[in-house]
């Protein structure tokens, strides 16, 4: 089965730039989604189609990927943005199933 | 306003069943595939089951695979996941997903949760 690497954490400063990275085999070649999630709440689509914003999120959010690595840019941090970040793709070597990455924690200093 | 609300979880016994519901409102139910995402207590996020829009496509984790069910009545706006012969790693908070494009099953985003329902199994 497919499987997605994260970061346990990821520390910055406020105001300062945060990556957030998730790794899989050729996952330059599928869709990748980021999910943000606060402590006692829902998950909230950030990124969708590996660089796509949902309404309402910030332009200081934004996605890429490339060969093995796709990556979550949080840019000029604050504090509200510190959260869990879960990467998701989709397994659909034979049925379609859903694969999210173990999160990140965004801490910010 | 669109929302998904889930309902049916509780306290359980090792080896029961548990069938969880989740209600749709505010958009066209019968338009969009379902799932099931669970995360277990100090957990990461994991997806459990989906289902498209018609219920012509049905995938499941293989965590749950025999165990669990899928299904959804669109004359209700309602999704249901029946789960039998539970395990204490089935301890989770269920959430119910919508994908976001109509008529699409895999490869979009989830883009509206709902708050969850939480299952505890313990003896």
């Amino acid at each position: 089965s497919y499987v997605l690497t994260q970061p346990p954490s990821v520390s910055v400063a406020p105001g300062k730039t945060a990556r957030i990275t998730c790794g899989g085999n050729n996952i330059g070649i599928k869709s990748v989604h980021w999910y943000q999630q606060k402590p006692g709440q829902a998950p909230v689509l950030v990124m969708y189609f590996d660089s796509d914003r949902p309404s309402g999120i910030p332009e200081r959010f934004s996605g890429s990927t490339s060969g093995n690595t796709a990556t979550l840019t949080v840019s000029g941090v604050e504090a509200g943005d510190e959260a869990d970040y879960y990467c998701q793709v989709w397994d659909s070597s034979g049925v379609h199933r859903g694969v999210f990455g173990g999160g990140t924690r965004l801490t910010v200093l | 306003e669109v929302q998904l609300v889930e309902s049916g979880g509780g306290l359980v016994q090792p080896g029961r069943s548990l069938r969880l519901s989740c209600t749709a409102s505010g958009f066209t139910f019968d338009d969009y595939a379902m799932h099931w995402v669970r995360q277990g207590p100090g957990k990461g996020l994991e997806w459990v089951s989906g289902i498209s829009w018609e219920s012509g496509s049905l995938s499941y984790a293989d965590a749950v695979k025999g165990r669990f069910t899928i299904s959804r009545d669109n004359a209700k706006n309602s999704l249901y996941l029946q789960m039998n012969s539970l395990t204490v790693e089935d301890m989770a908070l269920y959430y119910c997903a919508r994908q976001s494009i109509k008529y699409a099953y895999g490869d979009d985003a989830f883009d509206i949760w709902g708050q969850g329902t939480l299952v505890t199994v313990s003896s």
